[in-house]
């Protein structure tokens, strides 16, 4: 089936630290969009994006659509202990197909 | 609103058992899918369903069946549960084609 790779797999930084993670695949996608999942909880939608080179903001959060449509990339910024879990890319190949990356998870330290 | 509802949480079943996972959601969506997430893998497609009495194979359909007789619901059994099953299942739902999706909260299930 299809594969996205994510990285890093974990991430540990300090609170206040600027955070970056991507999502490669070796085949084009219509949308990326990116999820995080809090602990015991379902993933819950962050950002959605939709045209190469798009780059779409979410309060302290940055995502990219790549120009070969094969890659997406998150940043977020001043991280807060509120941002800890796990996040997940997906790109969608067509109705009802989206395929999920491995997902990073995110340690804070305070 | 409740938005996703799934019953139960947590299951332990022996090999062999059978059981069904509930999965309700009251926001009127067309499009309700199962997922299972194991450690490293992220998430992956069980089945899905795109209205009132469809079901289609996701990626990892086999040991499992699904129904959706109603709706607002969609059920996933699992016939003679194996240790291989030991996952999170979350269910999901869209009114859209497959991308703004609605996680439930998860149900937790061991099989020994």
């Amino acid at each position: 089936g299809q594969q996205l790779n994510q990285s890093p797999q974990s991430m540990f930084i300090q609170e206040g630290e600027d955070v970056s993670m991507n999502c490669t695949s070796s085949s084009i996608f219509n949308t990326w969009l990116w999820y995080k999942q809090d602990p015991g909880e379902g993933p819950v939608l962050l950002i959605a994006l939709y045209k190469a080179g798009e780059l779409t903001s979410n309060g302290r959060l940055t995502a990219q659509f790549g120009i070969t449509r094969k890659d997406s990339f998150l940043n977020i910024s001043a991280s807060i202990p509120s941002d800890v879990g796990i996040y997940f890319c997906a790109g969608q190949l067509g109705a009802q197909k989206l395929v999920f990356g491995q997902g990073t998870r995110l340690t804070i330290n305070p | 609103n409740a938005g996703v509802t799934q019953t139960p949480k947590f299951r332990v079943l022996k090999t062999g058992q059978s059981m069904t996972l509930l999965c309700a959601q009251d926001m009127n969506h067309e499009y309700m899918y199962w997922y299972r997430q194991d450690p490293g893998m992220g998430l992956r497609l069980i089945h899905y369903s795109v209205g009132e009495g469809t079901t289609a194979k996701g990626e990892v359909p086999d040991g499992y069946n699904v129904s959706r007789l109603k709706k607002q619901n969609f059920l996933l059994g699992l016939e003679s549960a194996a240790p291989s099953q030991t996952s999170v299942y979350f269910c999901a739902s869209t009114s859209y084609g497959g991308e703004k999706l609605f996680f439930g909260s998860g149900t937790q299930l061991s099989v020994l």
